[in-house]
């Protein structure tokens, strides 16, 4: 069965400490790992698409990386506004459905 | 920019109630999607359409049932409202498979409570 897990479930940093989070999968011919923002109350914004391992790709202070069982989200001297929900997806065979993770809700303090 | 807008950003319905959430994407994308999401479950995803008129069962489609008459619009109904029903309602839409990007765009989501 398709499945995603995600750690850790909360996440305290202080401003400037970087960490990263972690999306551990189990899919049957991945078609696609994708990285969303959430904040409170609104809907998931999109970050990254991932499709092979050994790939990775940037925005801002946000880094994703790919291998074949787990992605990391990698956040990199994080600010306040850095503070939501991150939640990872999975798309496997030929399906038009993601497999969502429960996510990691990263609070950075100033 | 994508963008997906849904009908409301909050509603309250009593028990039994009939209960229309509307959902409208402007990128001409073929799929259109509608989840739910709850505290400790995720997105649990309720129905999708991959053309006008055409509609799949999700994991979870129990109680709910979908319209499809334009491209643009995804409609998700509540024929009987229940209080099992509260929860935060979130429409995507994406390009089918294989049209380049296929990642699903999400609208800013509708938290139903039902009374």
């Amino acid at each position: 069965e398709d499945q995603v897990t995600q750690s850790p479930e909360a996440l305290r940093l202080q401003e400037g400490e970087s960490s990263s989070l972690n999306c551990s999968y189990t899919v049957s011919g991945l078609r696609g790992l994708f990285w969303y923002r959430q904040d409170p109350g609104k809907g998931p914004e999109f970050l990254f698409t991932l499709y092979s391992a050994g790939e990775e790709k940037e925005k801002e202070r946000l880094k994703a990386t790919l291998t074949k069982k787990e992605s990391f989200l990698h956040i990199t001297a994080p600010k306040p506004e850095d503070s939501a929900t991150y939640l990872c997806a999975v798309r496997g065979g030929a399906t038009n459905k993601l497999i969502f993770g429960t996510g990691t809700l990263l609070a950075v303090q100033p | 920019d994508v963008k997906v807008t849904q009908s409301s950003r909050y509603l309250v319905k009593r028990t039994g109630e009939k209960v229309f959430l509307e959902c409208v994407q402007d990128m001409d994308h073929e799929n259109m999607f509608w989840y739910r999401q709850d505290p400790g479950l995720g997105l649990r995803l309720i129905y999708f359409s991959y053309d006008v008129k055409m509609k799949e069962k999700g994991d979870i489609p129990e109680g709910y049932s979908v319209s499809r008459e334009k491209k643009e619009r995804f409609s998700l109904i509540l024929e009987s409202a229940s209080t099992n029903q509260t929860s935060m309602y979130l429409c995507a839409s994406s390009s089918r498979l294989g049209a380049g990007t296929d990642t699903q765009y999400f609208g800013p989501g509708t938290r139903l409570t039902v009374l």
